[in-house]
């Protein structure tokens, strides 16, 4: 499981509210991803880092940004939540560059819940 | 844009059966790689196996093959001898081989939910 944390596991919040999401991983691993699940959508990316202080938008980035300050880190922020953002959240990394069809590692997710 | 669709929202088999679930795909790429992933209810993705598009041959894990067709953009899992703890929710995955910056980004399917009768 590439030893991938995500904090808190569940939260409800007010829309309008600032919400931070944090994913931890104890591998050294380079890239960290953000994916949101949806019924009928399956997992999308909102944002991705290929490194400390290099970050990416994904698919549905809208509304969400992120930051990562060192490689064990990538938060995810939601400035204003909106119900839209409910959703459940995983953090995933990877390894290193593309030389094969490398695994990607998933945290165990966060379910928000926005009213 | 790369897309993933997976046209059965829900399957079902009876234990021990065999099952095959739907993938199709649409790249204007030659190189690039498949993924079945499955979700249980616990929520934490497993990845179940992977294909390279260059490959001919179709990947096999135990109980679990593919049926890749690469001029068909299909790429179905089958699911040999099912057992109860397959249940779970099946995601299927492309990724480009030339990957920007470095960065695997996966693109999912919508999603199975097969249930195992007993």
């Amino acid at each position: 499981d590439a030893g991938i944390t995500q904090s808190p596991r569940h939260k409800v919040t007010e829309t309008g509210t600032p919400v931070t999401l944090r994913c931890h991983q104890t591998e050294n691993h380079r890239y960290m991803y953000w994916y949101r699940q949806d019924p009928g959508h399956g997992l999308r990316l909102i944002h991705y880092s290929y490194g400390v202080k290099d970050t990416d938008k994904g698919e549905v980035s809208d509304g969400y940004s992120v930051s990562r300050s060192k490689t064990e880190d990538f938060l995810l922020t939601l400035e204003s939540a909106t119900s839209s953002q409910t959703s459940v959240y995983f953090c995933a990394t990877t390894h290193r560059a593309s030389g094969g069809p490398n695994e990607q590692f998933f945290g165990p997710g966060t379910r928000l819940t926005v009213l | 844009a790369q897309t993933v669709t997976q046209s059965q929202p829900e399957m079902s088999v009876q234990e021990a059966e065999t099952v095959t679930l739907s993938c199709t795909y649409d790249t204007s790429e030659s190189d690039y790689y498949l993924f079945w992933y499955k979700q249980p209810p616990s929520r934490q993705m497993i990845l179940v196996i992977r294909q390279e598009a260059y490959k001919q041959q179709n990947a096999t894990e135990n109980r679990f093959s593919v049926n890749f067709q690469k001029a068909a953009k299909s790429f179905s899992l089958k699911i040999s001898d099912s057992q109860l703890g397959d249940a779970a929710m099946y995601f299927c995955a492309y990724r480009s081989a030339r990957p920007v910056q470095g960065a695997q980004k996966l693109v999912f399917g919508q999603g199975t939910r097969l249930t195992i009768n007993p």
